[in-house]
């Protein structure tokens, strides 16, 4: 079955260094979303992406979509302690999503 | 924040008893979703609703059965708790589904903490 790998798990920061985390599948993907969950919270929509080798950028935050559409990684310049939770993929396949297990970011003022 | 309301917020049972939890929605959304979500696994679908009365099964439906008889609710049952039904339930929301190539946004809830004893 369809299975969505989300590396590293764990991401401890300094302010201000960059971050990234990947998604991986084991499939053929449609479309890729992303979201965010701060601690405590809801997960929250961030963007979606549907074409072979999209990049897309909200501010500091770069979303690319790869060639195969098989993974997707989500880049973070010069963290802010407002990064701070989990982010998650979610890829959907033939008529299933599979959201990843996410990568909790940590940001240390 | 979209008007998805859920209830209870927390709840504490015993193993075999029923639990029901409600989803509901103000946005006249035709998609209705409830998730679970565990430590190391994510979120995991248990089902989904694409209008009144027509729902199905997600990848982990077994132990859970849901109803839809209005636009704006969704409930999920527990027919019988048992422990390994202690999670964090999400519902979410969408304006049409998942095979929408639009940037059409999912909407989550406030989530329900249920503990089973």
């Amino acid at each position: 079955g369809q299975q969505v790998m989300q590396i590293p798990q764990y991401q401890h920061v300094q302010e201000g260094e960059d971050f990234t985390t990947y998604c991986n599948s084991s499939t053929t993907l449609s479309n890729i979303q992303w979201y965010k969950q701060r601690p405590g919270g809801h997960p929250v929509f961030l963007i979606q992406l549907v074409k072979s080798g999209e990049v897309k950028k909200q501010k500091r935050l770069t979303f690319q979509f790869g060639e195969a559409k098989k993974n997707s990684s989500l880049h973070i310049t010069a963290t802010q302690t407002t990064d701070v939770g989990t982010y998650f993929c979610a890829g959907e396949g033939y008529q299933k999503v599979t959201f990843g297990t996410g990568t909790k970011l940590q940001v240390i003022p | 924040d979209a008007g998805i309301t859920q209830s209870p917020r927390h709840k504490v049972t015993e193993t075999g008893t029923p639990v029901t939890l409600r989803c509901h929605q103000t946005e006249n959304h035709r998609y209705m979703y409830w998730y679970r979500q565990d430590p190391g696994h994510g979120l995991r679908l248990i089902h989904y609703s694409y209008g009144v009365k027509d729902t199905d099964k997600g990848e982990v439906s077994d132990g859970y059965s849901v109803s839809r008889s209005k636009t704006e609710d969704f409930l999920l049952t527990l027919e019988s708790a048992t422990s390994s039904q202690t999670s964090v339930y999400f519902c979410a929301i969408s304006e049409s589904g998942w095979s929408a190539i639009s940037t059409d946004t999912q909407y989550f809830g406030p989530g329900t903490r249920l503990t089973v004893l």
